[in-house]
């Protein structure tokens, strides 16, 4: 039973141009989302999160927007640019459980087009 | 760098061995999960340890155990290896408030 869902296997952009990567969810009791994205050969990074009472939340060119009533989060990127080039995880966190660990999507693979 | 180690980073073993692998979280964070990533299953939450505790469990074989010590460093011990243990291991850490984990670079398992 998948609780959180990346559709899209893979996704290319030109650079310069938006990129958008979704994530579905069906666990209504997650509360907190967030974006990790991961080089070959090294550990996730964290990009950004987002907290379920907000609906959008920005840093930089990285935008994450959370519709829960879908159950549905998308990580956007503007301009994309081809070092953005990597697989995107979605995550999400019951914390209210007592335990903030994640369940993960399984990836999106972007590449930039230069 | 996210400021969370692993060692080592690559480790090739036999079905039926037993090995353990190390993480050293962040200056700071009392919280230390333990990830597995195989090629089928992707990310999945095997265990966290929070200042020395077990906090939480999730899908862990019996025949894998961890501990996290009094210098906040965890193991995580692995024994009567299979082939199907061959995956990528990953310790995060987190800080008091938990709500983002910081990754290490992983440990690559192979059992040949």
């Amino acid at each position: 039973d998948q609780q959180v869902k990346q559709n899209s296997p893979s996704l290319s952009v030109q650079e310069g141009r938006i990129s958008i990567l979704n994530c579905d969810y069906t666990n209504s009791m997650f509360d907190y989302f967030l974006w990790y994205k991961k080089y070959p050969a090294e550990g996730p990074t964290f990009l950004i999160s987002i907290s379920s009472i907000k609906d959008k939340n920005e840093d930089g060119r990285f935008t994450v927007f959370l519709n829960k009533s879908a159950k549905h989060l998308s990580l956007h990127i503007v301009p994309s640019q081809p070092g953005d080039s990597a697989v995107y995880f979605c995550a999400a966190s019951e914390a209210g459980a007592g335990s903030y660990q994640l369940t993960f999507g399984k990836g999106t693979k972007l590449s930039v087009i230069p | 760098d996210s400021g969370v180690t692993q060692t080592p980073k690559h480790l090739i073993t036999a079905t039926g061995q037993r090995v353990t692998l190390r993480c050293s979280p962040r200056s700071g964070d009392l919280s230390v999960y333990w990830y597995q990533q195989s090629l089928d299953q992707g990310l999945q939450f095997l265990i966290q340890y929070y200042n020395g505790e077990e906090r939480a469990k999730g899908n862990i074989l019996e025949r894998f155990s961890a501990q996290q010590f009094p210098d906040l460093h965890s193991e995580l011990n692995l024994s009567s290896l299979e082939l199907g243990d061959s995956a990528l291991y990953f310790c995060a850490s987190s800080d008091p408030w938990g709500d983002t984990q910081y990754f290490g670079p992983g440990t690559r398992l192979t059992v040949l």
